[in-house]
């Protein structure tokens, strides 16, 4: 059981830099959550794939970011000029979502922090 | 819309005290209910969930009963232990796939 994996762990980048994080959920699940959270505060929703599709996204999701999932394996976070107020710990969760379940597994997250 | 309010922290208590951490939920339509657990250096983990109305969740001495008509799913224990100092998140999820987190509480057991 290799949990789901978050690479990097760590990230700092100067403010207007592009960011890319990368989630290997477990290999079986064919949901994949992103999450961020801010210190002091619970996981936000940032967006949802179902194996390759995208099927919900945030409201509260700027256009400078992006998230892919390419063949329903991996998916990658994107964050395009990045601003003081993106550092955060993004987080990765995965699940089977078979019948009523919907237990997500969560990474260890990725922090990043933007000078 | 979703939100879930959760009791704020931090909370200390001693060892083998009686826990109550408050979460209630605002929700359109039937939702499902979580407690995660952070303990310290790691990721969130399930700890119990609900997917209807007087539906308990119980794992590890932990429970939590969903109650419809006071929108709460408060989380308890009868006894803690210092091994249960962790963070505790009440989440729910609605009728799409987002699921909403509250701010999580601080739970410190002291010997």
């Amino acid at each position: 059981d290799t949990g789901v994996s978050q690479d990097p762990r760590h990230k700092i980048t100067k403010r207007g830099q592009n960011v890319t994080f990368r989630c290997d959920p477990i290999s079986e699940h064919n949901r994949l959550y992103w999450y961020r959270q801010t210190l002091g505060q619970g996981p936000e929703f940032l967006t949802y794939f179902q194996n390759e599709a995208q099927l919900e996204k945030s409201r509260l999701l700027s256009d400078r970011f992006s998230a892919e999932r390419p063949k329903g394996s991996f998916s990658t976070l994107e964050i395009q000029r990045t601003e003081q107020g993106d550092s955060a710990m993004y987080l990765c969760a995965s699940s089977l979502g078979d019948g009523s379940s919907y237990e997500q597994y969560f990474g260890p997250g990725t922090r990043l922090t933007v000078t | 819309g979703n939100s879930v309010t959760q009791m704020e922290g931090p909370v200390t208590l001693s060892e083998e005290a009686f826990l109550t951490i408050n979460c209630t939920y605002t929700a359109t339509g039937y939702p499902s209910l979580f407690w995660y657990v952070q303990y310290p250096g790691e990721g969130l983990q399930l700890l119990l969930k609900a997917t209807k109305a007087d539906d308990k969740g119980s794992n590890k001495g932990f429970e939590a009963t969903y109650r419809k008509e006071t929108t709460s799913f408060h989380l308890e224990k009868g006894s803690v232990q210092v091994s249960d100092s962790a963070v505790y998140f009440c989440a729910l999820k609605g009728p799409g796939n987002q699921f909403y987190f509250g701010t999580g509480t601080s739970l410190t057991v002291i010997p």
